[in-house]
């Protein structure tokens, strides 16, 4: 099936702290994987990706780790900040058939004081 | 700021018309897809359009149609317009039609229809 999913809609975490955000993809031929941020009223913002053939990829605050056995991908952002409440999709594509990007449904982030 | 610009912001329509929302792409990208975002959803790929030709179509009726222009820009037209099709509106372009290029998303067109 086309389906990407997370295993929690919603997240909270105290300022300062890390923050692990997980999604579930079902497409094994999925090569490649994106992290986006979705502030309210604004598009997608790509955060970070990764391919297939990595497992773990770093960025400024921002980790992806693939665990391709198991078909699992998360984001983890380092030292939580305000500005990064928002709705995170994890979403895949392949290079087979059309170029698009399946998403999931998201996951909210909120941060507390 | 992804350089990828989408017009109108919003727009209120009712079932039955017809509707065009439209795209300007990064400097430089040749390839646009539009996504249909329904409240509290990840975005839906409706079509994606490569050098002016159509590459790929998700699961969206024959009434979703498209365009793209010279300069990449694009169009998404949608005719009877259903209650459902209430949604965000997002185009994305990118550089590359087969690679790992990521894709910059617009800020969307909110369409209700009424």
């Amino acid at each position: 099936g086309e389906n990407v999913g997370l295993h929690l809609p919603t997240l909270s975490v105290q300022e300062g702290d890390n923050s692990i955000i997980n999604c579930a993809y079902s497409n094994s031929a999925s090569d490649y994987f994106i992290w986006y941020k979705q502030e309210s009223g604004k598009g997608p913002q790509f955060i970070i990706d990764i391919r297939s053939n990595m497992d773990k990829r770093q960025g400024q605050r921002v980790t992806v780790l693939l665990n391709k056995t198991v078909k699992h991908l998360s984001l983890q952002i380092a030292a939580t900040q305000p500005g990064d409440s928002a709705v995170y999709f994890c979403a895949e594509k392949s290079l087979q058939g059309a170029q698009k990007l399946v998403f999931g449904q998201g996951t909210r982030l909120t941060i507390n004081p | 700021e992804t350089g990828v610009t989408q017009s109108p912001t919003h727009l209120i329509k009712t079932r039955g018309q017809q509707v065009t929302l439209r795209c300007s792409s990064q400097s430089g990208h040749n390839t646009v897809s539009w996504y249909q975002q329904a409240l509290g959803q990840g975005p839906q790929f409706i079509f994606q359009y490569y050098r002016e030709e159509e590459n790929g179509r998700g699961n969206f009726p024959p009434r979703f149609s498209g365009l793209q222009f010279p300069n990449y820009s694009s169009e998404l037209n949608v005719n009877a317009l259903e209650l459902d099709d209430s949604a965000l509106y997002l185009c994305a372009s990118s550089s590359n039609k087969r690679t790992f290029g990521e894709q910059y998303f617009g800020p969307g067109t909110r369409l209700t229809v009424t």
